[in-house]
């Protein structure tokens, strides 16, 4: 079936320092969604990408929707204690409804040394 | 708005026994899914629900049931509960034109015996 590859599988930075991880696969996708699991939690959703090339921020967050529709990335600035948690990438094929199927990559877990 | 709300937050099965899990959202969101968590699996779709009244399978349903009660309420059943379905189970709902975006509840963690 159809995967993602998420990158790296965890990180161990320093706080204050800027973080990178990225999703690739060899599938088209319509939509791109960067979600962040705090320990004990569900998933919350940080940002949706819908369109190519796509560049969109939330606060110190920063994901793009690859122009190949094949990846993304995200990229967290000025790491703080509360980012720590495992970050989840997912991209939608199809429409709402029985067409929809969402891939799910495994994560990146991330810790923040204080 | 308590958005999506799932009991029991925990629960220990003995294997062959039976429970049912109950999910619940109120920002009136057409669509619900069950998933189950494992390390080192990710995230896997056990059942959806794309409007009331209907249901589908995921990508492991086997062992699994659901009803899709009201709009609000999205019920998975496990007949006969084995040690391969000790997870945490987590139910999402997602609103008419945001495919993808799923709203997750906090999850119910399950141990079988």
């Amino acid at each position: 079936g159809q995967q993602l590859n998420q990158s790296p599988q965890s990180m161990f930075i320093q706080e204050g320092e800027d973080v990178s991880m990225n999703c690739t696969s060899s599938s088209i996708f319509n939509t791109w969604l960067w979600y962040k699991q705090d320990p004990g939690e569900g998933p919350v959703l940080l940002i949706a990408l819908y369109k190519a090339g796509e560049l969109t921020s939330n606060g110190r967050l920063t994901a793009q929707f690859g122009i190949t529709r094949k990846d993304s990335f995200l990229n967290i600035s000025a790491s703080i204690p509360s980012d720590v948690g495992i970050y989840f990438c997912a991209g939608l094929m199809g429409n709402a409804g029985n067409n929809r199927k969402l891939i799910w990559g495994l994560g990146t877990s991330l810790a923040v040394n204080p | 708005n308590a958005g999506v709300t799932q009991t029991p937050k925990f629960q220990v099965l003995k294997t062959g026994q039976s429970m049912t899990l109950q999910c619940a959202q109120d920002m009136n969101h057409n669509s619900m899914y069950w998933y189950r968590q494992d390390p080192g699996m990710g995230l896997r779709l056990i059942y959806y629900s794309a409007s009331e009244g209907t249901t589908d399978k995921g990508e492991v349903p086997n062992g699994y049931n659901v009803s899709r009660l009201n709009k609000r309420e999205f019920s998975l059943r496990l007949e006969s509960a084995a040690p391969s379905q000790t997870s945490v189970y987590f139910c999402a709902s997602t609103p008419r034109g945001l495919a993808g975006a799923e709203f997750f509840g906090p999850g119910t963690r399950l141990t079988v015996l």
